[in-house]
Parts: C-alpha cells; sequence; structure tokens
C-alpha cells in the first residue's frame, strides 16, 4: 500500500523563526493535503494541492506539490506561539480512490 | 457551526461492550468518510460514503465494526464487543462532491474511545 514519510518528527524553534517540513511517497499522488491537529482535536485543513508544481499560500503557511508528484512540502513563516500542534501530511493517488493516506505527523514547538 | 460534528466526544467502556459513534457531516457534503487515531500516529483510513452508499472498506474494519449512512446525511459506526485494542480517535470527514478530482476532507473533533 502507499506510504508517506513524513519529516522531521519533531522541531523545537524560537517565535520568530521559519519552519519547514516534507513528506514523500512511496508511489505517485494526485492530491496533497496538509493538516494542523490540537491534542484532542480533528485535523484542521490547512493548505490543498491538486497540480504537480503548484505553490500555494494560505497567510504564514506555503505548500508545494513535488514535480514529481511523490513529494509535498509546508512552510511556515515567522512562527508565532498558536502554531504548536502535530502537522500532518495527506494525500491519495490514482489507485486509492478517495481514501486518504496520512504522514505520521511533525511535532511543532515554539518557544516564545 | 455548520462544521462536522461527532457524538459522543468522549466514550469510555468495559470490554465486550458495544459502542455507537454518530457522525454530521456539513451540510450537502455527499461524501462521508471514518477514520481512526492512534496515539502518536496519522488518521487511518476505515471506511467512505458516497450518499448512502458504502463504496470502500478497509482491512481495518473487522467484522465487529459496522458503519451505516441510511439517509445519505449522518452516519453511524457501531463496534460490537469491544477489545483494548479498539481505543483510538475515531475520527469522520466529509467532502463535497469531486470537482476535477479534488478531495478536501474536513474533520470533525473526534470520539476518543477508552476500552478498559
Amino acid at each position: 500500500g502507499q506510504q508517506l514519510n513524513q519529516s522531521p518528527q519533531s522541531m523545537f524553534i524560537q517565535e520568530g523563526e521559519d519552519v519547514s517540513m516534507n513528506c514523500t511517497s512511496s508511489s505517485i499522488f494526485n492530491t496533497w493535503l496538509w493538516y494542523k491537529q490540537d491534542p484532542g482535536e480533528g485535523p484542521v485543513l490547512l493548505i490543498a494541492l491538486y497540480k504537480a508544481g503548484e505553490l500555494t499560500s494560505n497567510g504564514r503557511l506555503t505548500a508545494q506539490f513535488g514535480i514529481t508528484r511523490k513529494d509535498s512540502f509546508l512552510n511556515i513563516s515567522a512562527s508565532i506561539p498558536s502554531d504548536v500542534g502535530i502537522y500532518f501530511c495527506a494525500g491519495h493517488g490514482e489507485t486509492s480512490g478517495s481514501r486518504l493516506t496520512f504522514g505520521e505527523g511533525t511535532q511543532l514547538t515554539v518557544n516564545p | 457551526d455548520t462544521g462536522v460534528s461527532q457524538d459522543p466526544r468522549h466514550k469510555i467502556t468495559k470490554r465486550g461492550q458495544n459502542v455507537t459513534f454518530r457522525c454530521d457531516p456539513i451540510s450537502e457534503h455527499n461524501r462521508l468518510y471514518w477514520y481512526r487515531q492512534t496515539l502518536g500516529q496519522g488518521p487511518e483510513f476505515l471506511t467512505y460514503f458516497q450518499n448512502e452508499a458504502q463504496l470502500e472498506k478497509s482491512r481495518l474494519l473487522s467484522d465487529r465494526f459496522s458503519a451505516e449512512r441510511p439517509k445519505g446525511s449522518f452516519s453511524t459506526l457501531e463496534i460490537q464487543r469491544t477489545e483494548q485494542g479498539d481505543s483510538a480517535m475515531y475520527l469522520c470527514a466529509s467532502s463535497p462532491r469531486g470537482y476535477r478530482g479534488r478531495n478536501e476532507q474536513f474533520f470533525g473533533p473526534g470520539t476518543r474511545l477508552t476500552v478498559l
């Protein structure tokens, strides 16, 4: 089945720093989605990507759909304390129907 | 609030008991998904409905699990004869009718199940 490798597993940064995390897939994806999850809550959709090479921003967040269609990255600029949480990449390919495959998450800690 | 809602938010049960969870998707979303998430992991797909039809089921969905979406609106997930390994967060998501392959899934707050 499809597998997603997400890195890094955790990050500890100072407020104001930029952050970058990425995901790689064992197979070609048609869709990449990035979510943020707070403790005890469901994932919240941040950015959706549908075309290879697509670069999309949502405020301080920027994500790109890799041109090989097997990777994606998420950047957060000028981090603030409320950016703390777990960030998940997710996606699906041509053979996976509508089910999303999730990465294992990146735990982000922002020190004020 | 017009987001995905789930009930209950928390459920504690004894091993062997049956439990049922409810999900109300975003209005007019015809697709509904169930995922399971254990601590430290990303959500794992369980099953998917388009309107009232259950179109996909994961191998994770053993015969003790059953999901329904009888009128194409809300959905229920039932676990029979619960086991301690069923302890997890059960997440529901919905998405609108796909346009050009779009599949933005919006998640509810989840139901945290603890099996003692």
